[in-house]
C-alpha cells in the first residue's frame, strides 16, 4: 500500500529553526511537495521537489532523497504566524496526490 | 495560478438531509478533485470529476452517497446525501495536482466547507 508518514505535531520557539520530516512509501514517483495549512482554512503551496537535494525558498527549505524516500521541511527564523500544520504529499506513478495527515507546529514565544 | 470559489463555507445540516457544496474556478481545467479531510487525518480523495463524462470514485466512496456535477470546464457540485454525523468533515475542491507528462502541477484549493452534521 502507499504511506506518507510525518510527525504529529511538533513544537519550536520564535526565531529558532525546526525541520519537519516526512517518509514515503508509494507505487512510483513523481515529485514531493509542501504544503502548510492555517486552522480552518485550504491548504496553500510551499515547495516541489522532484530531484534530490535542498530547494531553498527564502526562509523555506526543502530537501529530497529519493533512494531513502525521504524529504524534510526546514523553516528559518520561526514567527508565531509559522504556526499551523504542514502536509507532505507524493505524486504516485499515475500522477495522483498521496497526502501525509500532517505535523501540527506549535510555536512558542 | 488558479482561484477557486466554494460555498458554502460551513454550515449545520440534519442527520438524513442533502448538502450540495459549489466550486467555481477562474479558468477552465480539465479535472477538478474533491477531498475529504477529518480533524487530524489527510486528506482523502472522494472522487474526480471529469467535464462531459461521469465522476470517477475512489474507493470506499459512491455515486449515491457523493452525487457530483460537472456542467462546465469551471465549475463543479458535489452533494453529501444522507448525512449522519460520520459526515462531519471538512470538503475541499481542487485543480491541478495531476497532470499526466506535467513535472510541477501545483494543487490550488478552494477554502473549504465545515460541515457539522447533528
Amino acid at each position: 500500500g502507499q504511506n506518507i508518514d510525518q510527525p504529529t505535531e511538533m513544537t519550536a520557539t520564535e526565531g529558532a529553526i525546526v525541520q519537519i520530516n516526512c517518509t514515503y512509501q508509494t507505487s512510483g514517483f513523481n515529485g514531493l511537495f509542501w504544503y502548510q495549512q492555517h486552522a480552518g482554512e485550504a491548504p496553500t503551496f510551499l515547495s516541489y521537489n522532484v530531484l534530490d537535494g535542498l530547494e531553498e525558498k527564502g526562509r523555506f527549505s526543502s530537501f529530497l532523497s529519493r533512494s531513502k524516500g525521504y524529504s524534510y521541511l526546514l523553516l528559518k527564523e520561526l514567527q508565531m504566524k509559522d504556526s499551523a500544520s504542514y502536509l507532505c504529499a507524493v505524486m504516485d506513478s499515475n500522477y495522483q496526490l498521496i497526502w501525509g495527515a500532517g505535523t501540527k507546529l506549535i510555536i512558542k514565544p | 495560478s488558479a482561484v477557486i470559489s466554494q460555498k458554502p463555507s460551513r454550515d449545520i445540516c440534519q442527520r438524513g438531509t442533502s448538502l450540495t457544496i459549489q466550486c467555481q474556478v477562474d479558468s477552465q481545467v480539465t479535472m477538478m478533485f474533491w477531498y475529504r479531510q477529518q480533524p487530524g487525518q489527510s486528506l482523502t480523495l472522494i472522487a474526480t470529476a471529469n467535464q462531459g463524462s461521469e465522476a470517477t470514485y475512489e474507493s470506499g466512496f459512491v455515486i449515491d452517497k457523493f452525487p457530483i456535477s460537472r456542467p462546465n470546464l469551471t465549475f463543479s457540485t458535489l452533494t453529501v446525501s444522507n448525512m449522519s454525523p460520520e459526515d462531519s468533515s471538512i470538503y475541499l475542491c481542487s485543480v491541478g495536482g495531476r497532470s499526466r507528462g506535467r513535472t510541477n502541477t501545483e494543487a490550488f484549493f478552494g477554502q473549504g466547507t465545515r460541515l457539522t452534521v447533528v
